[in-house]
């Protein structure tokens, strides 16, 4: 069954660390995102890529890096983690269509201690 | 810029009651939009779609929304809600088709009274 898996589930880090939050998909998508969720913000979007080899920056990507290195895999990494990036992350797949509809992954709880 | 916004954060209604949830974007152009819905502890699943045509969408599990330009509207409804409904609900918006890329507004969440 065609999925969107992340990894991991839950994650607590210190203050300055890095952390790496990972996402694979089974779908074939070209497209892949990744967003953080907070209360009153509903999602926002952090980066996105079309393809392996590719990323772009999406509406707020400071202090996140990301890499796609293969068309299965998109990554979110926090070089220096600070506490307001505590939140729920999300990575979510689609086609390369017009107006695609985006299939999500189960989401990452990442607290910065 | 684009923008959604959905006015009500929380939204309570008895099982078998009928809901609406509502949705406003502001969009230059023609809007394709989007309502999809967060169960407890799971991503986002898409309930419908609208692309423009026939105003009134149908989704998933008996859910319809209906597109109105004039009000630039997008809201949901469903004619009974199950206690399985409970759910944060969002409304979003496609900003470009070649990115894809959508924005979402801020949730509603829906609880159903027994």
């Amino acid at each position: 069954e065609a999925a969107v898996t992340q990894s991991p589930r839950n994650k607590v880090a210190v203050t300055g660390g890095k952390v790496t939050l990972s996402c694979n998909q089974t779908n074939n998508h070209n497209n892949m995102y990744w967003y953080r969720q907070d209360t009153g913000h509903g999602l926002r979007l952090i980066h996105y890529s079309y393809g392996a080899g590719s990323t772009e920056k999406g509406d707020i990507p400071d202090g996140y890096k990301a890499s796609r290195p293969s068309q299965e895999n998109f990554s979110l990494i926090l070089e220096l983690a600070t506490p307001s990036q505590t939140s729920v992350y999300f990575c979510a797949s689609g086609e390369r269509k017009n107006y695609a509809e985006q299939f999500f992954g189960p989401g990452t709880r990442l607290t910065v201690l | 810029a684009q923008s959604v916004t959905q006015p009500d954060a929380r939204v309570t209604v008895s099982e078998g009651a009928s809901l609406q949830l509502r949705c406003k974007y502001s969009y230059f152009g023609t809007p394709y939009l989007f309502w999809y819905v967060q169960y407890p502890r799971q991503g986002l699943q898409l309930l419908l779609k609208y692309y423009p045509g026939d105003p009134v969408v149908q989704g998933v599990n008996g859910f319809e929304a209906e597109f109105s330009k004039s009000n630039s509207s997008f809201h949901l409804r469903k004619a009974s809600v199950h206690w399985s409904d409970w759910a944060v609900y969002f409304c979003a918006v496609s900003m470009n088709a070649n990115t894809n890329k959508v924005v979402f507004g801020t949730g509603t969440r829906l609880q159903v009274l027994p």
